[in-house]
């Protein structure tokens, strides 16, 4: 079955940065194109962009230009989100998300990985 | 970006009750929407897409509809498991964007 499993919690302090995983399986992971969406404790969800899992090409949202990094590693299946130079307000759970064959839903979520930013 | 508005941001209702979810696009999304259902601690699971299209597994007493600008999620029968927050996606234009969230509880 159709699998994103993303790396565990992190707790970092405000300047330093972090690479958060997600490991698709149960497709061809160049097949789809992977999303990246933000949700700040108790807060709706917030869209971040995403990588063309093919080219590698990475799209932000205006939100996420600046310090946010996505990447793959295609031979393991797995994206990427890079955060630098970490802020108080990055503290949120992000997940990685794929949409389904047949609609642009987001059918697939990982389930989610939680950064805290504290000093 | 398309801004989503919905109504109510939270419900309180009883089990067997019939629940409804508004949702506003500020244009005209072109049935391009999905309803999600988040449970504390969770991925936000697909419910719904192109508006009124039951996403597989989904249990039939949730329905979607609309057109244009205005759009609802309809819960018929009322369960404990529907305890959750709603949330909807318009997926017409880039980027795609979100409602706030419908925070339903059990009264």
């Amino acid at each position: 079955q159709i699998q994103l499993v993303q790396s565990g919690p992190e707790l970092k302090k405000p300047g330093e940065s972090l690479k958060i995983s997600c490991k698709a399986s149960g497709y061809t992971f160049t097949d789809y194109a992977m999303q990246w969406v933000k949700q700040a404790p108790g807060k709706g969800l917030q869209y971040m962009g995403w990588i063309n899992t093919q080219t590698g090409k990475p799209t932000y949202t205006d939100d996420f230009k600046e310090r946010f990094v996505f990447s793959l590693e295609t031979s393991a299946s797995t994206a990427y989100l890079q955060i630098n130079n970490l802020k108080n307000e990055d503290t949120a759970t992000y997940f990685c998300a794929r949409r389904d064959y047949n609609n642009y839903g987001f059918a697939y979520w990982g389930q989610g990985t939680l950064v805290t930013v504290s000093s | 970006d398309i801004r989503m508005t919905q109504s109510p941001a939270s419900l309180s209702a009883s089990l067997g009750e019939t629940v409804n979810i508004e949702c506003l696009a500020s244009e005209d999304i072109y049935g391009d929407l999905a309803w999600y259902q988040q449970k504390p601690g969770k991925s936000p699971q697909l419910l719904i897409y192109n508006a009124n299209t039951l996403q597989n597994g989904v249990p039939s007493r949730f329905s979607g509809s609309g057109s244009g600008t205005q759009y609802s999620l309809k819960i018929n029968s009322l369960q404990s498991e529907d305890v959750a927050t709603y949330f909807c996606q318009q997926y017409n234009n880039y980027p795609p964007t979100f409602g706030a969230g419908t925070k339903l509880e059990l009264k």
